[in-house]
C-alpha cells in the first residue's frame, strides 16, 4: 500500500511569488492534516481535513494560505504571496477513521523563499 | 492548552554512549497519546512509538527505551549504545482523544560521533 505522498519534495522561490503544494494521503483515510516546522522550530499544526472539509483551521498563519482538498482526495497547499518566513518543510499526514486514528506522515516538501 | 516542552536543544555523544531525551508534557485531557518521531537527515518523519494515557509501562524495543511517568507529566527516550545512524531530530508529540492534530516539541537534535 502506497503511503503519503507530497509533491514536490523541494521548492525554491522568490519572494512574492505563489507555490502549490500537493499531498496525496493514503487511499481511504478520510482525515488530512497539514504541519509545518520552520527552521529549528517545533512543528506547528495548520489545518485538518475530514473529506473535503475543513474540520479545524486554526493554525493557518494568515490568508496568504490557502488549503483546498477536491473531492476528499489529494489536498493542495497554495501559499501566495509567499514570505521569507515561509520557508520550512511542510509535512502531510493522514488518518483513517476518527480522531485517534494513527496519522501517517509524508516525506515533506521543503520550501525555501529568496 | 497542550504543551510539549523538549528542553535539550542539542546532544553530542559518541559512539556507544547511550543518550536520554526529555520531554515534558502539558494537558487537560484524561486521555491522550504521547508519541516519539524521528527525523533524519532526508527529512521524513518516523514513527517510533505511540503510548496512551492509561498505559505507563515503560517499553522496550531493541536498542530504544520509553520511561512514561504520568505523575511528572514526561514521557522520555533513551538510547542505548548509540551508533552514527541515530543522528537525527527527535520528537516528542502529544494528541489529545478528542481533537486529531499533534502538539509537538520543538525537538531534540542528537549528534553521534564515531
Amino acid at each position: 500500500e502506497a503511503g503519503v505522498t507530497q509533491f514536490p519534495s523541494h521548492s525554491v522561490i522568490e519572494k512574492g511569488q505563489t507555490v502549490t503544494l500537493r499531498c496525496d494521503p493514503i487511499s481511504g483515510h478520510d482525515n488530512l492534516y497539514w504541519y509545518r516546522r520552520v527552521m529549528g522550530k517545533e512543528i506547528k499544526f495548520l489545518l485538518h481535513f475530514v473529506k473535503e472539509s475543513k474540520q479545524d483551521e486554526s493554525g493557518m498563519p494568515n490568508n496568504r494560505f490557502l488549503a483546498e482538498r477536491t473531492g476528499g482526495t489529494y489536498s493542495t497547499l497554495k501559499v501566495q504571496p509567499a514570505e521569507l518566513e515561509d520557508s520550512g518543510v511542510y509535512f502531510c499526514a493522514s488518518s483513517q477513521g476518527g480522531t485517534g486514528g494513527e496519522q501517517y506522515f509524508g516525506p515533506g516538501t521543503r520550501l525555501t523563499v529568496t | 492548552a497542550q504543551k510539549v516542552t523538549q528542553a535539550q536543544t542539542e546532544i553530542s555523544v559518541v559512539e556507544k554512549e547511550d543518550v536520554t531525551l526529555d520531554c515534558v508534557y502539558e494537558t487537560r485531557d484524561t486521555t491522550y497519546y504521547l508519541f516519539w518521531y524521528k527525523q533524519p537527515p532526508s527529512g521524513e518523519l518516523v514513527f517510533l512509538i505511540r503510548r496512551n494515557s492509561f498505559d505507563e509501562q515503560n517499553e522496550i524495543s531493541g536498542r530504544y527505551s520509553w520511561n512514561f511517568q504520568k505523575s511528572t507529566s514526561s514521557f522520555n527516550f533513551t538510547i542505548t549504545a548509540s551508533q552514527v545512524v541515530d543522528s537525527a531530530v527527535y520528537f516528542c508529540a502529544l494528541r489529545g482523544d478528542s481533537w486529531g492534530k499533534f502538539q509537538f516539541g520543538a525537538g531534540t537534535q542528537v549528534v553521534v560521533t564515531p
